[in-house]
Order: structure tokens, then C-alpha cells, then sequence
């Protein structure tokens, strides 16, 4: 089945520790979002990428990095300087000919 | 820019009744429009879109949205929901044509169905 994998559904990770969320798609899309979800705030845009090797801030980039190595891969890593790094983190791709996203099941990230 | 308000927060119901979750949008450009919902603990499932043609969309569940250009709205409904329909659900615009396919989201409906 085609769809977006996001792993660990749950990581819990000690302050002043940088972590990286795994998202993978075998949809054969071309452009991948990054977005973090806190309760009653929607969803906020980190970063995507339109292509491979190529990637853009999105509205909340600080604190946080990605890399866009290969089509199907869009790795997001926390980094300590982010200041509130516990939420949900979501993962979408689109197909370059759709305007519709396609979310992963998302990470819950917890740091203490 | 774009941004999105959706009026209510919450909307408990009890089952069986019909529901309104109400969207309005802010653009100085023409926008699509879509409905996504999200199940606790999951990812975003695409309910319906409005691209372009008849103003009444429907979607996947029985839902369908209504789009009014004047009064900048897309109201999302359902005539009867289940307890299966509670979930949060988020409005959100893309600006029409150019490179850019952000998404804004409003900031989420949290639909309650009671028996």
C-alpha cells in the first residue's frame, strides 16, 4: 500500500538533546511538508521541499533542520535551540500535478 | 497572505442531528479551499476541496461544504452525524496560481457527537 511512514509514533528525548523524525513516502511525490501541531493552534509550517536537494522555511523554521537527500525521504531534526520542542509533528507529500496533501500518522514528541 | 478563522472551537452534538462547522477565510487573491480531519492521535484525512466549478462540494462520510465568495465562507455540514464523525476538523486555503503551495490552516474544530 502507498501511503507516508512516520517513525516512532512516540519519542521522548532530555533537553539540550538534538532529535531526528524519520518521514518516508512511497507515493512517488514530489514535494514534502513539515508541520507542528500544538493543542487549539492548528498546524504550523516548518519546512518543505518541492524537490530533491532543495528545501524552504516555513513559518516556524527556527530551532529546527531538514534535508531533502532523496525523493522519497524528508528527515526533520529538532535541535536544541528550538525553545519548545514538545508536540505533534506532522509529515505530508503532494504529487506536483495535485493541490491535495497527504499527511503521515505523525510523531509525538515529548522532551523533558 | 491568507488566513483562516474557524469560529467554534468545540460543536458537541448529540447523534443523529446535523452540524455546521463554519470557516471563513481572508485573502487578497483567489483561493482554494479545502476540509481535512483528524482522528485522535493520527494524521490529516482530506474530506473534500473546492477548486473551481459548483460552489456545493461534497465529500467523503456525507459531508459537504458550500462555498459563498461574498461572504468569504466555506461552511462545512453533515444533515445526521455518528458517534464515528467525532474528530477535529481543520479548514484551510491555498492562494490560486504562482509556485507557492503552502497550505494555511485555520486553527481546528473539535467535533463532539454524544449519544
Amino acid at each position: 500500500d502507498g501511503g507516508i511512514t512516520q517513525s516512532p509514533k512516540y519519542l521522548f528525548r532530555k533537553e539540550g538533546q538534538n532529535v531526528t523524525l524519520s518521514c518516508e513516502q512511497n507515493l512517488n511525490h514530489d514535494a514534502m511538508y513539515w508541520y507542528r501541531q500544538d493543542p487549539g493552534q492548528g498546524l504550523r509550517l516548518i519546512y518543505y521541499s518541492q524537490i530533491v536537494n532543495d528545501f524552504q522555511k516555513g513559518d516556524i523554521a527556527e530551532g529546527y533542520s531538514v534535508s531533502r537527500e532523496k525523493k522519497e525521504s524528508f528527515p526533520l531534526t529538532v535541535t536544541s535551540a528550538q525553545k519548545n520542542p514538545t508536540a505533534f509533528y506532522l509529515c505530508a507529500s503532494r504529487a506536483m500535478s495535485s493541490y491535495e496533501q497527504y499527511f503521515g500518522p505523525g510523531t509525538r514528541l515529548t522532551v523533558t | 497572505a491568507q488566513s483562516v478563522t474557524q469560529l467554534d472551537s468545540q460543536v458537541p452534538v448529540f447523534e443523529e442531528a446535523p452540524v455546521e462547522l463554519r470557516c471563513n477565510y481572508s485573502s487578497s487573491v483567489s483561493v482554494y479551499l479545502f476540509w481535512y480531519v483528524q482522528y485522535p492521535n493520527q494524521g490529516l484525512q482530506l474530506l473534500l476541496k473546492y477548486l473551481s466549478g459548483s460552489t456545493l462540494v461534497k465529500g467523503i462520510n456525507g459531508f459537504e461544504a458550500e462555498f459563498n465568495k461574498s461572504q468569504t465562507s466555506f461552511h462545512l455540514r453533515k444533515p445526521s452525524v455518528h458517534i464515528s464523525d467525532t474528530a477535529e476538523y481543520f479548514c484551510a486555503v491555498k492562494a490560486r496560481g504562482g509556485s507557492n503551495y503552502k497550505l494555511t490552516f485555520g486553527k481546528g474544530t473539535l467535533l463532539t457527537v454524544n449519544p
